[in-house]
């Protein structure tokens, strides 16, 4: 149990576009879903988490008009790159977490890799 | 603000070698702390999860300890192999909401 999935797997884009990034909780309610962002070599660093039908609570340095979340319903997240520059080129991994035990133990999905040329 | 160490930043055993990880966090005041595993382009994988009032915690080959006071979680591999060849990441937590604080990894290679 406790599978969360992101779509697409990869994804290759020009330079000022804009890239949707799904994350779904496929076997559970996910109460909140987490964002982060990993450079090569590097750990990984939380941008913002979202609650259900609230509004994403970003982490220091993020710019929330950059990277648009939305948190619709208990089993989606989405994550949205406007206008994407080479240097947002990283992995996005979201996790989520249902909210019911004591901890809340986050489940990982299994990244997402954005290339902008 | 918590930092989160992870020492060493790679490591290549032969297969067989017990591996030991280390993770130091400079804030004692966690509410857990967890083990991950991540494979290259892959997501994250939990191995383990240690309680705040816990020492240490179990899984087959594997056995984490945890010394709050000192700041300090170690992870053991027991008799390691080629398929434990991944980056292994510590977490700690400072409260039950779940906002993970992780270290930079640690690199392991088993040499068949």
């Amino acid at each position: 149990g406790a599978v969360v999935s992101q779509h697409p797997s990869w994804v290759i884009c020009k330079s000022g576009t804009s890239v949707k990034i799904e994350c779904r909780s496929l076997d559970f309610q996910a109460t909140t879903m987490f964002w982060y962002r990993q450079f090569p070599k590097q750990s990984l660093m939380l941008m913002a988490t979202s609650n259900e039908g609230s509004k994403a609570t970003y982490e220091q340095g993020v710019e929330k008009d950059k990277f648009l979340i939305n948190h619709a319903s208990l089993t989606l997240s989405t994550l949205t790159v406007t206008s994407a520059h080479p240097e947002d080129s990283s992995f996005y991994i979201c996790s989520a977490s249902s909210g019911t035990a004591d901890y809340n133990e986050q489940f990982f999905g299994p990244g997402t890799r954005l290339t902008v040329l | 603000k918590q930092e989160v160490t992870q020492i060493p930043a790679a490591l290549s055993v032969p297969e067989g070698e017990n591996l030991v990880l280390n993770c130091s966090f400079t804030d004692s005041a966690i509410y857990n702390l967890q083990w991950f595993r991540q494979d290259p382009g892959k997501g994250l994988t939990s191995l383990l999860l240690i309680q705040s009032s816990q020492r240490e915690q179990t899984s087959g080959r594997l056995n984490a300890s945890l010394d709050k006071s000192s700041g300090r979680s170690t992870l053991y591999i027991a008799a390691s192999q080629p398929g434990d060849s991944a980056t292994y990441l510590c977490a700690v937590t400072e409260n039950s909401w779940g906002k993970l604080q992780f270290g930079a990894g640690t690199q392991v290679v088993v040499t068949p």
